[in-house]
């Protein structure tokens, strides 16, 4: 069965620095998101992509954050200026359509010191 | 500042019984409804899905159960095995809406 790959599996970095995570999403999806999940905490919707742009991100996708589909498989989520409080493990996932269960990658665990 | 963790409720099972988790969701408006199962370092897991026009979904050994009066959702799984073992989150939206919303889980604990 086809499945959302995530890397890397885990990435540190210190305060400040750049960092970009990388999905594949399933291959015939055209819907794209990221979540974040805080250690202990809800999953977190950040953002979702649709025929290359942001159709709706939520209010912990600011400035910082961009997303891009840089050629037909992968997905990548940029965060500019990392900060303590981005630690947390980041979800990929996708969907065929709009209206069906999203399938989720295994995550990336950032921490940020 | 402390970071304040997520304090999830625990449901402990003995092998071969049935679960039941229940949900409260919070958006009236919400059409569609997921069950996800997270196990310990890895992303949600999708087992089961009901839209708005359903009360009632059976999947293999899950089931659940849609009340939009009281706006509560429930999963029933059936002769629960030890790798049921895992984090159960219930997931709202809107069928044409792109944000999935997560409820607060429920940790499931089977024992042998």
């Amino acid at each position: 069965e086809p499945e959302v790959t995530q890397t890397p599996s885990h990435q540190v970095t210190q305060m400040g620095q750049e960092v970009i995570l990388r999905c594949v999403p399933i291959s015939n999806h055209l819907y794209f998101y990221w979540y974040r999940q805080i250690l202990g905490q809800k999953v977190e919707f950040l953002v979702s992509f649709y025929n290359n742009e942001i159709s709706e991100k939520s209010e912990i996708f600011d400035d910082q954050f961009s997303v891009e589909r840089p050629d037909g498989s992968n997905f990548t989520l940029k965060i500019r200026s990392t900060k303590l409080e981005d630690s947390a493990m980041y979800f990929c996932a996708s969907s065929e359509e709009v209206g069906l269960a999203r399938s989720f990658g295994p995550g990336t665990r950032l921490t940020v010191t | 500042g402390e970071s304040v963790g997520l304090h999830l409720p625990t449901l402990s099972v003995q092998e071969g019984d049935n679960s039941i988790i229940n949900c409260a969701y919070s958006n009236s408006a919400s059409d569609y409804f997921i069950w996800y199962k997270q196990e310990s370092g890895k992303g949600p897991q999708f087992i089961i899905d009901i839209r708005s026009n359903m009360d009632k979904r059976q999947g293999q050994r899950v089931t659940v159960l849609l009340n939009k009066t009281v706006k509560h959702l429930s999963l029933q799984i059936a002769a629960t095995q030890p790798g049921d073992s895992a984090v159960y989150f219930c997931a709202e939206t809107k069928a044409a809406g792109n944000k999935l919303t997560f409820g607060g889980g429920t940790r499931v604990l089977v024992k042998p």
